[in-house]
Formats: C-alpha cells, sequence, structure tokens
C-alpha cells in the first residue's frame, strides 16, 4: 500500500515550457486535490476532484489545467510554465470528508 | 472567507521545553479545525483534529483545544523532544466546498538537545 506517490520528485523547466505532474493514489479515494506550497504562505488548493471525470478550481487555478480520467490518477498540467510557478506542488487524496493523505511532494522551479 | 492566522516562527526550544503554537482562525459556520506536521523532505501528516467546539485533539503528546470564544485552536506539548523537529501546519475545514482545507502559513519548530 503506497498511498499518495507523485512523479517527478524534481523538475527544472525553462519559462515557456511545459510539463505534466503525476499524482496516484492506491487507497480507493474520491477526492483528490493539487496544492501549492511557497515560504511564509502555507498551502494553496490549485485545483481539486470529487471524482473520476470531475475537476473544480481552487484557491490559486491561473495558469493550471488538471485531469482525472482515472480514478486512482490526478494530473496537473502547466501549459506554458513561469517563474512565479516556482514552488513545491503537493497532491492529497481522502473520502468524501475526511482526513487527507498527502504525498511526498515535487519540487519545480522554473528559470 | 475562511481563513487560518498561524504564529509565526520559527522556534527553538531545548528538549523537554514547553511548546505552544497558536493558531486562531476565521470561518462562518462551525469548521473543523486540524494540526498538520510535515518533518524534513516529506508531505504533510496529520496530527490531531476536533470537529465541534470543546472538542480536544490529541496524539504524540501533542494537544489542542477548539475555542470557538476565541476562535482559537493552539497547538501544545508539555515535554518536546529532538524528533518533534518539523513545520506544523493549523488548518480548518469550512461547512462549504468539498473538503478543501484552509492552512496558515507553517510555523518551523526546531528542538536542540
Amino acid at each position: 500500500n503506497a498511498g499518495v506517490t507523485q512523479t517527478p520528485k524534481f523538475r527544472v523547466l525553462k519559462t515557456g515550457q511545459s510539463m505534466t505532474l503525476l499524482c496516484a493514489q492506491d487507497m480507493n479515494h474520491e477526492y483528490m486535490y493539487w496544492y501549492r506550497q511557497d515560504p511564509g504562505m502555507g498551502l494553496r488548493l490549485i485545483h481539486y476532484s470529487v471524482g473520476e471525470g470531475t475537476t473544480a478550481k481552487g484557491e490559486v487555478p491561473d495558469g493550471y489545467n488538471v485531469s482525472r480520467l482515472k480514478k486512482q490518477n490526478f494530473l496537473l498540467g502547466l501549459e506554458s510554465a513561469a517563474p512565479s510557478q516556482t514552488s513545491v506542488y503537493f497532491c492529497a487524496s481522502s473520502y468524501s470528508v475526511g482526513e487527507q493523505y498527502f504525498g511526498p511532494g515535487t519540487r519545480l522551479t522554473v528559470t | 472567507g475562511d481563513s487560518v492566522t498561524q504564529m509565526e516562527g520559527p522556534v527553538t526550544l531545548s528538549e523537554e521545553a514547553c511548546l505552544t503554537i497558536n493558531c486562531t482562525y476565521t470561518a462562518t459556520g462551525y469548521p473543523s479545525l486540524f494540526w498538520y506536521v510535515q518533518y524534513p523532505g516529506e508531505g504533510l501528516q496529520l496530527l490531531l483534529k476536533a470537529t465541534k467546539a470543546d472538542d480536544k485533539g490529541s496524539n504524540k503528546g501533542f494537544e489542542a483545544t477548539y475555542r470557538k470564544e476565541t476562535t482559537s485552536f493552539h497547538l501544545e506539548k508539555g515535554s518536546v523532544q529532538v524528533s518533534d523537529s518539523a513545520v506544523y501546519f493549523c488548518a480548518l475545514r469550512g461547512q462549504t466546498g468539498a473538503n478543501n482545507l484552509f492552512f496558515g502559513t507553517g510555523t518551523r519548530l526546531t528542538v536542540i538537545p
């Protein structure tokens, strides 16, 4: 039982490049979330999903897109990376109203 | 909107010292309150929670009491250990939205032997 896993762990992008972050969970959770963590700002919700095929915007969705084609996977895409997207990205999952389980994070640097 | 204000750090304590990290919140209705801990290089883990007024959450020697009259959920531990060194986040889940959490800015605790 791996819990929540994230791929990759680290990535460096140039401005304008695109990439996809993958989150996978093996707990059969309905809900999944993407957060970003920046110094002095805690975690902020980017997008979330309440089930396969559904997504919704969080607090800071601009510049990101997401997809939930399979229940166990939640993808976060950056179509044209900007330096302001340099951050640590965390994925989490939960049953409908319950504890959120977090992945280990992806550290992204955009130069 | 819902928000959490958390004591800024960093906090440095000697082993066996007492710890208090302050957390206050703003929310409509009756939110649930949480403390998460992040150890170096890892994701966040739930430390404790409280879902209604006057509830006390506890785990690993840490405690926090949901005080609606002061809108607070302060984290306390009577005797910290070196292994408690981590970043601590206070969070709330409002009554609207899909189980979304609102986090404080985090407090880094370092415990020295």
